[in-house]
């Protein structure tokens, strides 16, 4: 079954500095690549996402971007602010079709210090 | 918000009892899918219904079980409940792919503490 790495584990950045997280997984025939922000308490919260017939998404400060030939993606957060202080998940699909399946990785604990 | 609710909030269960969990999806969604997120890990996938029927299950045994309703409502069901099943319980609703869908939306979750 698909497996998602997810790196780092916890990352610290001062405010307005930016912010990346990277991800790899090891089915390729995943072609479904959601972000999700979790705070303390509540529920995962869909931010951004990739199909993989695309390379890049922007979503104003959030990016997201694919290799699929390197099977790795990344969230680029820009001009990050302390309400994006979170853990951040990403996860793969199951091979597409009707079912997706999500595989997450262990996620990110961002902190953004003011 | 999504829309997508669940009850109860928490729950307290002794090992041996067993457990029964409702998700209301958000509006015009017909899957959907449960999660079970360990303290500090991401969720890891139980089953999607669509339809009324499973669509995939993951690795989970079959002391779990679900239902989906015709008003695309669902309930997880744990029976035999062990230390271990104490976890933040989440579904999510979706737009199945099949008419131009995918994206899981998540419901607030249930706590379940086994004791």
């Amino acid at each position: 079954g698909e497996n998602v790495e997810q790196h780092p584990s916890t990352l610290s950045v001062q405010e307005g500095d930016s912010a990346v997280i990277k991800c790899t997984y090891s089915d390729s025939a995943s072609n479904y690549f959601p972000w999700y922000k979790q705070e303390l308490g509540k529920r995962p919260q869909l931010i951004i996402d990739i199909r993989s017939n695309v390379g890049e998404k922007k979503d104003q400060r959030i990016a997201v971007t694919l290799n699929k030939t390197a099977k790795h993606f990344s969230l680029h957060i820009t001009e990050t602010q302390p309400e994006d202080s979170a853990v951040y998940f990403c996860a793969a699909s199951d091979g597409g079709g009707s079912n997706y399946k999500l595989t997450f990785g262990k996620g990110t604990l961002l902190t953004v210090n003011p | 918000e999504t829309g997508v609710t669940q009850s109860p909030t928490h729950l307290i269960k002794t090992r041996g009892q067993q457990v029964t969990l409702r998700c209301s999806s958000q509006s015009g969604h017909n899957t959907v899918s449960w999660y079970q997120q360990a303290l500090g890990q991401g969720p890891q996938f139980i089953f999607q219904y669509y339809r009324e029927e499973e669509n995939g299950r993951g690795n989970f045994p079959p002391r779990f079980s679900g239902l989906q309703f015709p008003n695309y409502s669902s309930e997880l069901n744990v029976n035999a409940l062990e230390l271990d099943d104490s976890a933040l319980y989440l579904c999510a609703s979706s737009l199945s792919l099949r008419i131009g869908g995918g994206e899981q939306y998540f419901g607030p979750g249930t706590r379940l503490t086994v004791t």
